[in-house]
């Protein structure tokens, strides 16, 4: 089955840790994207990257970082420097100009 | 810059009623429509599109035609089913040399009451 997994599905960490979400594709597609989602409220770009080993910053990019060394591959950093992180994250991929997204990532900072 | 406004919600409806929910769009450039739908604890799934004006786009039921006259992009569907309350976003965006970011609106909370 083509898609994309992010994993876990609820994370929770204490405050000042750092912690990395996983967002994996299997469907072949060279740009993918972390958004962020909080109660109410649509999503804003965190991250995005088009190309392996090259990737831009969003609208709320502080606090957070990507790498992006494999294709199927974007791992999201939230880092202790975010000062509100727990928020739902969303992975997306894109292929002829539409977006398809992963389950998403509920993250809890306690 | 872009931007896209939706109706606000909660919209609460009775099974097989008639649903709008209406969008409309700012934009420099000639951007591309979309509905998102988002279930309860997932994440978004691509509920149609249209690339280009008088386009119409539909999947499940559901329709909106790109009218670039009044800037809008308005969901609707004939007769709603319990299982489409869910929360539904409107997005535009603009493909400029391959770097292609949507901009979403706020989301329109769906409920079917049966």
């Amino acid at each position: 089955d083509g898609g994309i997994t992010q994993s876990p599905k609820y994370l929770f960490r204490k405050e000042g840790q750092n912690v990395t979400l996983s967002c994996e594709q299997n469907l072949n597609h060279d740009a993918m994207y972390w958004y962020r989602q909080d109660p109410g409220q649509g999503l804003r770009l965190i991250y995005y990257s088009q190309i392996v080993n090259d990737f831009q910053k969003g609208d709320i990019a502080e606090g957070y970082s990507v790498s992006r060394e494999k294709k199927e591959s974007f791992p999201l950093t939230v880092t202790s420097a975010q000062k509100n992180p727990t928020a739902f994250y969303l992975c997306a991929s894109s292929m002829l100009a539409t977006q398809y997204f992963g389950p998403g990532t509920r993250l809890t900072v306690l | 810059g872009n931007s896209v406004t939706q109706m606000e919600g909660p919209v609460t409806l009775s099974e097989e009623a008639f649903l709008t929910i209406n969008c409309t769009y700012t934009a420099t450039g000639y951007p591309s429509l979309f509905w998102y739908v988002q279930y309860p604890g997932e994440g978004l799934q691509l509920l149609l599109k249209a690339t280009k004006a008088d386009d119409k786009g539909s999947n499940k039921g559901f329709e909106a035609t790109y009218r670039k006259e009044t800037t809008s992009f308005h969901l609707e569907k004939g007769s709603v089913q319990v299982s489409d309350s869910a929360v539904y976003f409107c997005a535009l965006e603009i493909s400029n040399f391959g770097n292609e970011k949507l901009t979403f609106g706020t989301g329109t909370r769906l409920t079917i009451i049966p």
